[in-house]
């Protein structure tokens, strides 16, 4: 059963770079089919995505958060990687990584998250 | 960019009544294949979030046949049947048209009275 774990500081200083790293086990990022992500959740705040990936290129970014987000992947390692730099206080929340399976329908495919890690904290706080 | 909203916010149910939770997109999600992308995802305290409900009408695999989700276009519903104390948490929506580009709404917070 695939599973995901975040982990990086929890700790960043307003104006830095927050990054954080998710990795896989029970499976593989270079599965065809499968998109990866980095979806957020502000404290007492809802769901907020950040990135969504496919191994071997394509990657989407939120337009909100485009300018501050890199998404990296290390298939060797079985993970990846999310920086955002310059961050301040609203970039304050639980980070969830996670994986986004296609459903086949008519003509077509789309993307549902069914897999999340369980969240880490990061506070930006000097 | 896609804008969900949800209605109501908070919502206090009673075990064993239903309830129900409106979630509206500012573009349709009705597919030309006639599938509506929209999503219903659980979050439980203390959990990360999990799917309900797929396409707008379809449960996921384990999940209780007390839900059910309807609609299409830009307005879709997630009913409950009969609320159970376990049903308790914050309720999402999420866009999936333009998915992996997903755009979740504000959540519904469901909690027994």
């Amino acid at each position: 059963q695939l599973q995901l774990q975040e982990s990086g500081p929890g700790l960043v200083k307003p104006s830095e770079t927050l990054s954080l790293t998710c990795t896989v086990s029970g499976g593989s990022i270079s599965s065809s089919d499968y998109y990866w992500g980095w979806i957020r959740q502000p404290p007492g705040k809802g769901l907020e995505w950040i990135a969504s990936f496919y191994h071997s290129g394509s990657t989407y970014y939120n337009p909100s958060l485009k300018s501050r987000v890199t998404v990296s992947v290390d298939t060797s390692k079985k993970q990846f990687s999310l920086n955002l730099n310059s961050v301040t206080a609203a970039d304050t929340a639980v980070y969830y990584c996670s994986r986004l399976s296609p459903y086949y329908t008519d003509y077509d495919y789309y993307y549902y998250v069914d897999v999340w890690g369980k969240g880490t904290t990061v506070t930006v706080s000097s | 960019d896609i804008v969900m909203t949800q209605s109501p916010l908070s919502l206090p149910v009673t075990p064993g009544e239903p309830a129900s939770i409106s979630c509206r997109s500012s573009q349709s999600l009705l597919h030309s294949n006639r599938y509506n992308y929209l999503d219903w995802y659980l979050q439980k305290p203390g959990q990360s979030p999990q799917l309900l409900i797929y396409l707008g009408s379809n449960r996921a695999s384990g999940v209780p046949d007390r839900f059910s989700g309807s609609g299409s276009g830009t307005e879709s519903t997630l009913k409950i049947s009969r609320v159970e104390a376990e049903d308790v948490g914050v309720y999402y929506c999420m866009q999936a048209l333009q998915s992996p580009e997903i755009t979740f709404g504000p959540g519904t917070k469901v909690d027994i009275k």
